[in-house]
């Protein structure tokens, strides 16, 4: 079964500072892995992803992630945190030898608060 | 392009009412999905539709149903409403459903069961 855990609930950060947002996760194969972004009352939106080749990847607003396969971490990053980016991260998997749940379904974190201060 | 359109944005049920909630995407994408999300807990599928006549059930079927006339529209069904049914449901559209494929969002259907 595929799994992936966001240990914090919420995250804060001073505006203009680094931030990080920690996913970890467990797949049988090798991870394709997203990270999603959601403003309050707003549907998902999609930030970056990571099928294969380099570690680390470039999205949308500034955003970042690093792939850790060692350490079956998938962290997203931005080198300064404006209070726009206050908002709920989610982080998902798939598995491409998961063959439950339907389809080929991703499987989301509980999401993590992000808040930047002004 | 509108993307992932759903309607309607709230809606408050008394327990055994029945609702549609209704799905629409014009990107021609072939799979859509229904999710619904907990407090806390993050999203999970419902069903989803690999293309127009076809469905199968997610991790959270019980209690819903289904149906893909077309390619652009994907309503979800509550026949019974009960009070664990109050979430937030998320309609995502996908344009092969391959593992490397990103899912679209829509704005979400708030619902309320009391």
């Amino acid at each position: 079964a595929q799994s992936v855990a966001q240990p914090e609930d919420q995250v804060n950060v001073a505006e203009g500072n680094p931030l990080t947002v920690k996913c970890t996760y467990s797949v049988s194969g090798n991870p394709y892995l997203f990270w999603y972004v959601q403003y309050p009352n707003r549907g998902l939106q999609f930030l970056l992803k990571y099928i294969t080749g380099d570690n680390l990847v470039k999205g949308s607003y500034g955003f970042e992630a690093e792939f850790n396969k060692s350490q079956t971490s998938f962290h997203l990053k931005k080198p300064s945190a404006l209070v726009s980016d206050s908002a709920l991260y989610f982080c998902a998997v798939r598995d491409p030898m998961y063959s439950g749940g339907g389809a080929d379904g991703l499987t989301f974190g509980k999401g993590t608060h992000l808040i930047i201060q002004p | 392009n509108a993307g992932v359109t759903q309607t309607p944005k709230f809606r408050i049920l008394k327990i055994g009412q029945s609702m549609t909630l209704q799905c629409a995407q014009d990107m021609n994408h072939n799979y859509m999905y229904w999710y619904r999300q907990d407090p806390g807990m993050g999203l999970k599928l419902i069903y989803y539709s690999v293309g127009a006549g076809i469905t199968d059930k997610g991790e959270v079927p019980n209690g819903y149903n289904v149906s893909r006339s077309t390619t652009e529209d994907f309503p979800l069904r509550l026949e019974l409403a009960a009070p664990s049914q109050t979430s937030v449901y998320f309609c995502a559209s996908s344009y092969r459903g391959g593992p490397t494929d990103t899912q679209y969002f829509g704005p979400g259907t708030r619902l309320t069961v009391l």
